[in-house]
C-alpha cells in the first residue's frame, strides 16, 4: 500500500533555510503520471498548497512562494525534497506531503504530517 | 483569502443530512476536477470524493459529491458523531497554474 512520510526539523529560527524530506513507499515517482505535493496548514488555519513535483520532473509552486521554494526527487530513494529560504513566523504550519496521480488529478494519500515552528 | 469559498461551519442531528457548499470561478472549478477532504480533529487530511462525485475504495456511499458551474456541493447522509470534521474542497486553478484549497468548513453533529 502507499505510504508517505515527512520529516525534518521541528524548529528553526527566522531567516533560516527549511528543509524537508517526503519518504515514501507503495508507488515510484519513476511511473508515468506519478506525483508528490507538498501541503501545509498553519495551525487552527486551513490547507495551502505549496509544490508539486512529477515523474517527469515537472515542477509547480506557489506563485506567492515560488521564490523561495525548491522541490527534488530522488527516485532511486524514494525521496522528495522541499526547501524553503528566508523562513518566518508565519511559516509555522504542520507541513504535508502527499501522493498525486495526474489522470485523477487529486491527493490521494498524504502523510502524517511534521510540525514545524518558526521562532528565535 | 482562500480562492475557493465554503461556510465556515455547518450542524445537524445524527441521522439527518448536511451539504457543504465550495464556490469558485471558471479558472478552477468551472473548468477543472473538485476533490474533497475529511479532516478530523488533530490527523492528516483523507480524500473523501475526487474528480467530483467518484469515492475512493472503502469511502462509504454516505458522501456524495456534485459540480454544477462554478460550485461544487458535499453530501452527507445518515450523519454520525464520527463525522465530525472539517472538510475541504480543492481543484486546480488554471490561471493561477496552481492547486486551491477552499477555508474549510467545519461540520457539527448535534
Amino acid at each position: 500500500q502507499i505510504t508517505l512520510k515527512e520529516s525534518g526539523p521541528t524548529l528553526v529560527k527566522p531567516t533560516q533555510t527549511l528543509t524537508l524530506t517526503c519518504s515514501f513507499s507503495g508507488f515510484s515517482l519513476s511511473t508515468s503520471g506519478v506525483g508528490v505535493g507538498w501541503i501545509r496548514q498553519p495551525p487552527g488555519k486551513a490547507l495551502e498548497w505549496l509544490a508539486l513535483i512529477y515523474w517527469d520532473d515537472d515542477k509547480r509552486y506557489s506563485p506567492s512562494l515560488k521564490s523561495r521554494l525548491t522541490i527534488t526527487k530522488d527516485t532511486s530513494k524514494n525521496q522528495v525534497v522541499l526547501t524553503m529560504a528566508n523562513m518566518d513566523p508565519v511559516d509555522t504550519a504542520t507541513y504535508y506531503c502527499a501522493h498525486r496521480v495526474s489522470t485523477a488529478v487529486t491527493f490521494d494519500y498524504w502523510g502524517q504530517g511534521t510540525l514545524v515552528t518558526v521562532s528565535s | 483569502q482562500s480562492v475557493l469559498t465554503q461556510p465556515p461551519s455547518v450542524s445537524a442531528a445524527p441521522g439527518q443530512k448536511v451539504t457543504i457548499s465550495c464556490s469558485g470561478s471558471s479558472s478552477n472549478i468551472g473548468n477543472n476536477y473538485v476533490s474533497w477532504f475529511q479532516q478530523l480533529p488533530g490527523t492528516a487530511p483523507k480524500l473523501l470524493i475526487y474528480e467530483n462525485n467518484k469515492r475512493p475504495s472503502g469511502i462509504p456511499d454516505r458522501f456524495s459529491g456534485s459540480k454544477s458551474g462554478t460550485s461544487a456541493t458535499l453530501g452527507i447522509t445518515g450523519l454520525q458523531t464520527g463525522d465530525e470534521a472539517d472538510y475541504y474542497c480543492g481543484t486546480w486553478d488554471s490561471s493561477l497554474s496552481a492547486e486551491v484549497f477552499g477555508g474549510g468548513t467545519k461540520l457539527t453533529v448535534l
